[in-house]
């Protein structure tokens, strides 16, 4: 199956700094790549995916880029506030064959700590 | 619009009992899918259900089961329970239409089980 490593583990920032984070995955197949946050005591949240077939995407302070080629993609976040603190899990998903629905396979997440 | 609403929120249970666990998806959806979530594995898919069917299966014992009524909601069940299996259990719902290509999963806020 699909294999989603996800680096940093641990991300401190200070206001108004930007935040970065990188995921790679291990099958070619995989054609949809959702970025969640949780914060603490909630269920992940959708907060932008990109689709194989777009190389950036970009909604207000959050953007995602896929690299196709080498199988990486990357959540970044500009201008962050106290409340972007949250763990931040990115996912993979291939299209399941034989059924008209997939699954999600998740990164293992990153602490971010956004300092005010 | 609602979200996703899963019950109870917390539950207490010991070993060798087991549990049933419920999950009603956004309006209009049609497909609902459970994920495992704890601190040493991460998120892990469960099973994912359409139109009443089991359509994806994941890697856990046949204690772990589901159903889908004819209204979306959905329920699953851990039987026989066991301490590795305290987790947090996520529902998450899609408008589930074949479209070539996974949707947008949204997710509830979990039931959190602890196994003593």
């Amino acid at each position: 199956g699909e294999n989603v490593e996800q680096h940093p583990s641990t991300l401190s920032v200070q206001e108004g700094d930007s935040a970065v984070i990188k995921c790679t995955y291990s099958d070619s197949a995989s054609n949809y790549f959702p970025w969640y946050k949780q914060e603490l005591g909630k269920g992940p949240q959708l907060i932008i995916d990109i689709r194989s077939n777009v190389g950036e995407k970009k909604d207000q302070r959050i953007a995602v880029t896929l690299n196709k080629t080498a199988k990486h993609f990357s959540l970044h976040i500009t201008e962050t506030q106290p409340e972007d603190s949250a763990v931040y899990f990115c996912a993979a998903s291939i299209k399941a064959r034989g059924s008209t629905l997939g699954r999600l396979y998740f990164g293992r997440g990153t602490q971010l700590t956004v300092w005010p | 619009k609602a979200g996703v609403t899963q019950t109870p929120r917390y539950l207490i249970k010991t070993r060798g009992q087991q549990v049933t666990l419920s999950c009603s998806p956004i309006s209009g959806h049609r497909s609902v899918s459970w994920y495992q979530q704890t601190p040493g594995q991460g998120l892990q898919f469960l099973f994912e259900y359409f139109s009443e069917t089991q359509r994806n299966k994941g890697n856990f014992p046949g204690r772990f089961s589901g159903r889908q009524f004819s209204n979306s909601r959905s329920e699953m069940n851990v039987s026989t329970l066991e301490l590795g299996d305290s987790a947090l259990y996520l529902c998450a719902s899609s408008r589930g239409r074949d479209r070539g290509f996974i949707e947008k999963l949204f997710f509830g806020s979990g039931t959190q089980l602890s196994v003593l």
